[in-house]
């Protein structure tokens, strides 16, 4: 049974960064991508990166590249996704996706991090 | 800056069939942009549903399939069921980025 477990919610004040963390278990880490997707309230589907934990190579959306650094501890089998310089509009929630060659498929649980003063 | 493009919203009787497409700012969608898609309800983390354009999971339910169509992905549910109402996402791979379309909001009436 392949499971995601993130992280909890956080709060943060503008400008300052955050750093999200993706436990994966059932499966053997190293052989899959570990993508990041984000979701404003309200809003669709927004792709951020990811990371081939073997390879330890990261690809950011243009997006977010210089703010965004996706990294993964194959001994821990956990991905992390840090975003700087966080503003209002990096409120959203936070989900983490098993990747196989584009085939995406098991979704962490979401972590909702609210940027405010 | 590339945009992919999906149906804002589309209504369908239970028991219905319906599509939905996604489309590329660049041109044409083709099985090399590894189409995926998506469900996701209220309050829940998406469902992958469709991956390598019409490629299933061993969780997805038989009435939805993945094809291309007229230049684009598209997904299609047979035999709507009320729990078929959702939001519905496409994720496109341009090289190593993924783009994800703006979201079908299925409405089964």
């Amino acid at each position: 049974q392949v499971q995601l477990v993130q992280s909890g919610a956080e709060v943060k004040k503008p400008g300052s960064s955050v750093k999200v963390s993706c436990k994966a278990s059932g499966g053997t880490f190293s052989s899959y991508a570990i993508s990041w997707v984000r979701q404003a309230p309200g809003q669709g589907l927004e792709w951020m990166g990811r990371i081939i934990p073997i390879l330890g190579i990261a690809n950011y959306a243009q997006k977010f590249q210089g703010r965004v650094t996706i990294t993964a501890d194959k001994s821990t089998s956990t991905a992390y996704m840090e975003l700087s310089s966080l503003r209002s509009e990096d409120t959203a929630v936070y989900y983490c996706a098993r990747d196989a060659a584009s085939e995406t498929d098991y979704w962490g649980q979401g972590t909702l991090v609210t940027v405010s003063s | 800056q590339t945009v992919v493009t999906q149906e804002p919203s589309l209504t369908v009787s239970p028991g219905g069939t319906v599509t939905l497409t996604c489309a590329s700012s660049t041109g044409a969608v083709t099985s090399g942009y590894y189409p995926n898609w998506f469900q996701q309800k209220p309050g829940q983390a998406p469902r992958a549903l469709i991956y390598s354009t019409s490629n299933k999971h061993s969780w997805t339910p038989a009435r939805f399939s993945g094809s291309l169509l007229g230049g684009k992905a598209a997904l299609t549910l047979s035999g709507v069921q009320p729990e078929d109402e959702a939001e519905y996402y496409c994720l496109l791979y341009y090289g190593a980025e993924g783009v994800f379309g703006g979201g079908t909001k299925l409405t089964v009436l």
